[in-house]
C-alpha cells in the first residue's frame, strides 16, 4: 500500500514549457488535492475533485489545469510555466472531505 | 473566507521540554482543525486532529486543545525528542468543505 504517490519527484522547466504533474492513490479515496507550498506561506490550495469527474478551483488556479483521469488519479498540467510556478507541489488524497494524506512532493523549477 | 495564523514561526526547545505551537482562525463556522509534521523533503504527515465539538484530544505526548470562543487551537508536545523536530502546520476547514485553509508553519527545534 504505497499512499499516494507522485511523479516526477524534481522538474526544471524553461519559462513559456509545459508539463503535466502526475499523482495517483492506492487507498480508494473518492477526493484528490493539488496544493503548492511557498516558503512562508504554507500549503496553498490549487484545485480540487470532490470525486471522479468533478474538478474545482482552489484558492491559486491561475496558469494551471487539472484532469481526474480516474478514481486512482489525478494530474496537474501547467501549459506555459512562468518563474512564479516555481514551488513545491503536493497531491493529497482523502475519504471524508477533511482528512487528508499527502504525497511526497514535485519540487519544480522554472528558469 | 477563512485566515490561519500561526505562532511562532521558529521553536527551539531542550530535549525533554514541551513545545507549545498557537493559532487563530477567522471563520468561526470552522468546525475541523488539523495539525501536520512535515520533516525536510517529505510531504506533510497528519498527527493530530480536533473537532469543534470537542475541547482537547491527547495521543500520546501530543494534544490539542480548542478555545472556540477565541477561536484558537493549540498542539502541544511534552518530552520532546530530537526526532520531534520538524516544521509544523495548523489548518481549519468547514463541514463538508474540501478546502482546508493552512497556517504558515512553525519550524521545530529539539536540542539534544
Amino acid at each position: 500500500n504505497a499512499g499516494v504517490t507522485q511523479t516526477p519527484k524534481f522538474q526544471v522547466l524553461k519559462t513559456g514549457q509545459s508539463m503535466t504533474l502526475q499523482c495517483a492513490q492506492d487507498m480508494n479515496h473518492n477526493s484528490m488535492y493539488w496544493y503548492r507550498q511557498d516558503p512562508g506561506m504554507g500549503l496553498r490550495l490549487i484545485y480540487y475533485s470532490a470525486s471522479e469527474g468533478t474538478t474545482d478551483k482552489g484558492e491559486v488556479p491561475n496558469g494551471y489545469n487539472v484532469s481526474r483521469l480516474n478514481k486512482r488519479e489525478f494530474s496537474l498540467r501547467l501549459e506555459s510555466a512562468a518563474p512564479s510556478q516555481t514551488s513545491v507541489y503536493f497531491c493529497a488524497s482523502s475519504v471524508l472531505p477533511q482528512t487528508q494524506y499527502f504525497g511526497p512532493g514535485t519540487r519544480l523549477l522554472v528558469l | 473566507g477563512e485566515n490561519v495564523e500561526q505562532h511562532p514561526s521558529t521553536l527551539s526547545v531542550q530535549e525533554g521540554d514541551s513545545a507549545v505551537i498557537k493559532c487563530t482562525y477567522s471563520d468561526s463556522a470552522s468546525n475541523y482543525f488539523p495539525w501536520y509534521k512535515q520533516e525536510l523533503g517529505k510531504g506533510p504527515q497528519l498527527i493530530i486532529d480536533i473537532r469543534s465539538n470537542v475541547g482537547e484530544k491527547k495521543d500520546q505526548r501530543i494534544a490539542v486543545t480548542l478555545n472556540k470562543t477565541a477561536k484558537h487551537f493549540s498542539l502541544h508536545i511534552t518530552e520532546t525528542q530530537p526526532e520531534d523536530s520538524a516544521v509544523y502546520f495548523c489548518a481549519a476547514s468547514m463541514d463538508s468543505s474540501y478546502k482546508l485553509i493552512f497556517g504558515s508553519g512553525t519550524r521545530l527545534l529539539v536540542r539534544p
